[in-house]
């Protein structure tokens, strides 16, 4: 147990609906990520914070909006939700700052119909 | 944004076989780690190997950074050692660029 949990496992949904993946760390480290998988692929960045109320964008961020109101937290809103969506979500948070090693939560599979 | 290629994309192999994953990486990263995916999807740490070399039982990991690659070293490889094996770069800001993987099949 890498001390990061992710809520819900598993969501269906419907096209247009929004919803909001949480993450949560025991710890208190400053770098956390959501990445999303694709069948068959590796993991692209969607969002990352280097600390509470600081956010920045990764790679596909469209339709995706995160906050960080505590350290701890830091929930993925899927704002409208497509089909393009549907993917497994993973949270993640890194130690030492911006240079240690990165753990994953394990995961939420997303289906939106 | 720095590319990242692992080979092979798939590897099917005998149990007790020995096996090397490549990583090859476009530019300077300030470390790397290497994760197993399992059946089940969970991502499991490896390796952090920004340079150097590490050893883990059964598994090791070379990073040479000034020529940017990795290898990750299966040996006498078991059933249980199949899934996906991403290696994952840090440039700066903290974040990751990922490989698309090498998907390892260990037959009985």
């Amino acid at each position: 147990d890498a001390g990061i949990t992710q809520s819900p496992r598993y969501k269906i949904t419907e096209t247009g609906r929004q919803v909001t993946l949480m993450c949560h760390q025991t710890w208190s480290h400053s770098y956390m990520f959501w990445y999303r998988q694709d069948l068959g692929h590796g993991l692209r960045l969607i969002y990352y914070s280097a600390a509470a109320d600081i956010t920045d964008k990764g790679e596909v961020p469209d339709g995706y909006v995160v906050s960080r109101s505590k350290t701890e937290n830091f929930p993925l809103t899927l704002e409208s939700a497509t089909r393009s969506q549907t993917s497994v979500y993973f949270c993640a948070f890194r130690t030492s700052g911006g240079a240690g090693e990165q753990f994953f939560g394990p995961g939420t599979r997303l289906t939106v119909l | 944004g720095i590319q990242v290629e692992q080979s092979p994309p798939d590897l099917i192999l005998q149990e007790g076989a020995n096996s090397t994953l490549r990583c090859n990486f476009s530019d300077s990263v300030n470390n790397l780690q290497w994760f197993h995916q399992n059946p089940w999807g969970q991502l499991i740490n490896l390796f952090y190997i920004p340079s150097g070399t590490k050893q883990n039982g059964r598994l090791s990991a070379t990073t040479v950074a000034t020529e940017r690659y990795s290898l990750l070293y299966i040996s006498s490889s078991q059933t249980t050692d199949s899934g996906v094996y991403f290696c994952a770069v840090n440039t700066n800001a903290g974040k990751s660029t990922f490989g698309d993987g090498t998907t390892l099949t260990v037959k009985p």
